[in-house]
Order: structure tokens, then C-alpha cells, then sequence
């Protein structure tokens, strides 16, 4: 019963932009929508989160569908380090249910 | 820059075992959770503490396990009777705040894990 669905690997070509997607159709009114990365042998780390708005950071921007069903990560400009499993998180309450991740391979 | 910690970094354990892994948040941190991953697969939701009590729990935290913050600094997870299916990377983490206001910062930080075999 995942809450969110997301594509198991995207490539992208270094300096390039990458649209990460995520579905979250069963998402509630008061659900916030958060992005975590997770590099080889370490800890998720935060990238952005955001409820109903579309959100800006220096890391990435987060586009939220105006139903909320769906939202997309944007990195504005890919590098090398970005190589990453990028998750999409639903918090409801303070609860969070991680998706199952995008791989992305950045390709120099 | 502030960094949440685990101890320790690898436990290997026998089935049935307690073990107790251990972790030392943000220290002006107010919540507190912990995760787990099955190799090879997503990371799972186990717990969110604060104010000294569980604030949210998931079907995988059963009476097997517990949280506790024993002391200012420390905040614990003991499994009482460990099976097979334990082993997984544990990690702990912490934030300001859940983020249920605007504004609200609800950023996590996660400690480097602590790896769990149980043989």
C-alpha cells in the first residue's frame, strides 16, 4: 500500500536540469510532500519540502500539481555529486512514509 | 556544523538478544525519530518522540521495541527479543520542529546508521 510512487532510475547529462517525479494520489488536505536524498553508505539527507505552494531552495525547487496528487523534485542543474536515490515523502501527522526512490545517474 | 551521532556503527547480535542502539541529536533539537532499511530496500518510518513520549508509531514498532531518552543527550532504541528479520540499518534523526505550522522547521537530520546483524 505505498503512499507514494516514484520511477526506480532516471539519467540525466551533467549541467543539465532533472525532473524527478513522484505520485502520491492518496495524499490528505494537511499531508506535507518532502524530498530526501540518500548517497551510498550514509543517512538521508534533507533536499525540500512543501504543502500546497511550489518551493524554492538553493538546492532544488519542488513543483506541487495544483489536486496534490502528484509533484515533481527539479535540480536546477545536475552534477556529479547529485548521484543520489532521491525519496519522496509523504508526512501525515508526524509520520513519514518514504517511496521507494529514484536512482539518478548523472552522466559526465 | 551540528551533526546527529549513533553508536555503534556495526552491532552483531544472536536472535532472541537485546540490543539497545544509541543515538545523540541536534542538541536544540525537540523531536526525535527513528528508521530503518532493510538492505536493498526503502527506508522505513519506526517512531517520532517528543516531549518525552512516543508521538507517532508504525505497524513495524511492536512490543519488541521501545524508545527512550534517558538522560539530556542520549535517545535510545532497544529491541528486547531480536529476530532474523531486525537486520537493517537503523538510523536516527532529529528537527526543530514537525512542521504542522507555516513556517515551521521540520528538516530532519539523520545520523550515519547503525548496522544491525542478527545471525
Amino acid at each position: 500500500d505505498a503512499k507514494t510512487t516514484q520511477p526506480n532510475s532516471m539519467e540525466s547529462n551533467e549541467e543539465e536540469p532533472v525532473h524527478l517525479p513522484c505520485n502520491h494520489s492518496t495524499i490528505s488536505g494537511t499531508d506535507y510532500i518532502h524530498w530526501y536524498r540518500q548517497l551510498p553508505s550514509q543517512g538521508p539527507e534533507y533536499v525540500i519540502h512543501g504543502l500546497t505552494s511550489n518551493v524554492n531552495n538553493r538546492m532544488a525547487s519542488l513543483a506541487i500539481a495544483e489536486d496534490r496528487k502528484s509533484s515533481t523534485l527539479i535540480l536546477h542543474r545536475a552534477t556529479l555529486r547529485d548521484a543520489a536515490v532521491y525519496y519522496c515523502i509523504l508526512q501525515a501527522g508526524n509520520q513519514f512514509y518514504f517511496g521507494t526512490g529514484t536512482s539518478l545517474t548523472v552522466i559526465p | 556544523e551540528p551533526e546527529v551521532t549513533q553508536t555503534p556503527s556495526h552491532q552483531v547480535t544472536q536472535m532472541g538478544q537485546e540490543v539497545i542502539l544509541r543515538c545523540v541529536p541536534i542538541s536544540n533539537h525537540l523531536y526525535f525519530y527513528w528508521y530503518r532499511q532493510i538492505l536493498g530496500q526503502k527506508v522505513e518510518f519506526l517512531v517520532s518522540f517528543y516531549n518525552n513520549e512516543i508521538s507517532e508509531k508504525s505497524e513495524i514498532f511492536d512490543d519488541q521495541f521501545s524508545v527512550e531518552r534517558p538522560d539530556g543527550s542520549n535517545f535510545t532504541l532497544k529491541i528486547r527479543s531480536t529476530k532474523l528479520e531486525d537486520s537493517a540499518m537503523y538510523f536516527c534523526a532529529s528537527s526543530e520542529d514537525f512542521g504542522g505550522l507555516a513556517g515551521s522547521n521540520n528538516e530532519q537530520f539523520f545520523g550515519p546508521g547503525t548496522r544491525l546483524t542478527v545471525l
